[in-house]
């Protein structure tokens, strides 16, 4: 079991619904992370947290909304996909910049 | 340009058949090097951080050195669960302490 919990662990959703994937840590982490990893890839660095606040947005389009509502919480809002969007998003942890990553399971998207 | 680079991208072993997997990295300054285990459907599994040239770290069957331009992971007299894609990231000094950029992977198959 890992210390990052991710919900729900999939999803299917059409292009025009509004969904929001979650998730938790509570080993004191200050920095939470949001990847996305296509099949056969390495994953994708989309948006950091540090302290609750926005650090790095990778270019993702608009129709990706994160939120950090405390330290131990942090959402994925989701809005008009595209079907390239199908994917495994995963949500990670440190204990600040330069400590390990400690990753969830992931949620398997798909979209229709 | 590529910064980290892995190879084998798939390695088949035998049981008790002992290897090793290497990363490359082209980084001017590494900050630190991370190693982890990702099964199918699961998130990254992390094991191991090396910081320095020359720092080795152990656990179980598997060994992870660094030296100036490479890490290997060294798998001993390895077992069917030791199966798995391995990830190799690192770190950079001089941009954002918060960004992993991962090698492609290899995937290890050991046979029973």
């Amino acid at each position: 079991d890992t210390e990052v919990t991710q919900t729900p662990k999939h999803l299917v959703m059409g292009m025009t619904n509004k969904k929001s994937l979650k998730c938790e840590q509570h080993m004191g982490h200050r920095a939470m992370y949001w990847y996305k990893q296509k099949a056969k890839k390495p994953p994708e660095l989309m948006f950091v947290y540090s302290y609750e606040k926005l650090s790095i947005n990778e270019s993702v389009p608009s129709r990706f909304s994160p939120e950090c509502p405390n330290s131990s919480l942090l959402n994925l809002h989701l809005h008009a996909l595209q079907p390239e969007d199908s994917a495994l998003y995963l949500c990670a942890s440190s204990q600040v910049a330069h400590q390990p990553q400690h990753f969830g399971d992931g949620t398997r998207l798909s979209i229709l | 340009e590529d910064q980290v680079t892995q190879s084998p991208e798939a390695l088949r072993l035998q049981e008790g058949e002992s290897s090793s997997l290497n990363c490359s990295y082209t980084v001017s300054g590494l900050r630190g090097l991370f190693w982890y285990r990702q099964d199918p459907g699961k998130g990254p599994e992390f094991l191991f951080t090396l910081y320095s040239a020359g720092e080795e770290k152990e656990k179980e069957r598997l060994k992870a050195t660094l030296t100036k331009k490479e890490s290997f992971l060294h798998i001993t007299a390895p077992k069917p669960e030791d199966s798995a894609t391995y990830l190799c990231a690192v770190q950079q000094e001089g941009t954002n302490d918060y960004k992993l950029s991962f090698g492609a992977g290899t995937t290890v198959t050991v046979r029973a």
